[in-house]
Formats: C-alpha cells, structure tokens, sequence
C-alpha cells in the first residue's frame, strides 16, 4: 500500500514561531490532507489539497504531487497549535476509498 | 459548515461485551468510514460503505465488528465482544467521492 512519511516527528516551538512540516507519500494521490489533532483527541480537518496552494489565516500549505510531497506552514504559531499534525493520502490507483495516515507531527509550542 | 456528528463521546465497557458506536454523517454524503486509533499510535483504516454495502475493509475489521446504515441518517459501528485491545478512539468519516473526508470528533471506547 502506499507509504506516508511525515517530519520531523517531534517539534518544539517558542510562541511566535514559524515552522514547516512536511509530508512525503509513495504514489500517486488524488486525495490529500492536513489534519490537527487537539489535546483532546479530536480531528480537526485543516485543508484538502491534492495539489496546488491554500491558505488559511497563519497556516497555508503546499502539495507537489508531481514531487509526492506536502507541505504545511505554520506561523506567528500560538499555544493552541499545539497537538499532532497529521498528513493523510489515498492513491489515486486502488484502495481509493481509504486514506493512509502518517504517523503525525508532534507540536509543542511554548509560551 | 457541516458536520459528522459521533455519540458517545466516551464509553466505558467491560469485556466481552457489545458496544455500538453512533455517527450521522453529512446528510449529502454517500460514502463513509470507520477508523481508529490506538493511544499514541496512527489512525488506522477500518471500513468503508457505500451503497448501503461494505466497498472495502482492513484486517482489523475482523469477525467481531460489523457496521450498518439502519435509517437514512445513523451510520454504526458495532463490536459484538470487546476485548481490552479494543480500546482506542473511533473516528466516523464521511465523503461525497474521491474528496476531502471530514471527520467526527470521536468516541473514545475504553475496555474494562
């Protein structure tokens, strides 16, 4: 099945911060997003980007789908970013239905 | 905006027995999904279901699970005899195709 990485796995961040975190998959997709998981275990839905850019207030990302690889930018971080950043894909041949996730990006941001 | 909507939020079981967790999808969405996560560990794919069938399924989703659109608004899952393994958040998922997926909230499902 297709393989989703992500980096770095653990970051620390002082309040005001930027950071980039990055997905790579190993096919094809034609179904990609960035999820922020709360403290309290929810899946907050960031962006759906297969391709392209979008932003979003402070964050924005990037896919390279050509490249196989995700993007997402984080600046002016605050305390509330804090939570584990997830990547998630389904390959655009086979297995379509379900998507993969990367074991996640843990963000801690510190005052 | 809409949402997937999953109750409970938390449920305590003992084990062995049967638990069914609720969801209501996006009311103009056809395909939904079960997964879940183990503390600490990645969201894991269970299930999906279209057309009022299962259109695919991991190894997880064993003998002991099953799920069912009984009305044309709730979306189960059912775990017929929890084990403590069985214990982790479950995500209902719904989409309209091949697009961005939007997730409930949870249910964390703690075996006793």
């Amino acid at each position: 099945g297709i393989q989703v990485e992500q980096s770095p796995p653990d970051l620390i961040l002082q309040e005001g911060a930027n950071s980039t975190l990055r997905c790579n998959f190993s096919d094809s997709v034609n179904n990609l997003q960035w999820f922020h998981q709360n403290p309290w275990g929810q899946l907050i839905n960031l962006f759906y980007i297969p391709s392209g850019t979008k932003q979003n207030g402070r964050l924005s990302a990037t896919t390279v789908a050509t490249e196989r690889y995700s993007l997402l930018y984080i600046s002016s971080s605050q305390t509330t970013d804090s939570g584990v950043y997830f990547c998630a894909v389904s390959p655009t041949s086979g297995g379509y239905q379900k998507v993969t996730f990367g074991i996640g990006t843990k963000l801690q941001v510190i005052p | 905006e809409p949402e997937v909507t999953q109750t409970p939020s938390h449920q305590v079981t003992q084990m062995g027995q049967e638990v069914i967790l609720r969801c209501v999808p996006i009311s103009n969405h056809l395909y939904f999904y079960w997964y879940r996560q183990i503390l600490g560990q990645k969201v894991e794919f269970l299930v999906s279901f279209y057309n009022n069938e299962i259109s695919e399924k991991s190894e997880i989703f064993d003998d002991q699970f099953s799920v069912e659109r009984p009305d044309g608004s709730n979306f189960t899952l059912k775990i017929r005899s929890t084990k403590l393994e069985d214990s982790a958040m479950y995500f209902c998922a719904s989409s309209e195709w091949r697009d961005g997926y939007t997730f409930g909230s949870g249910t964390r499902l703690t075996v006793v």
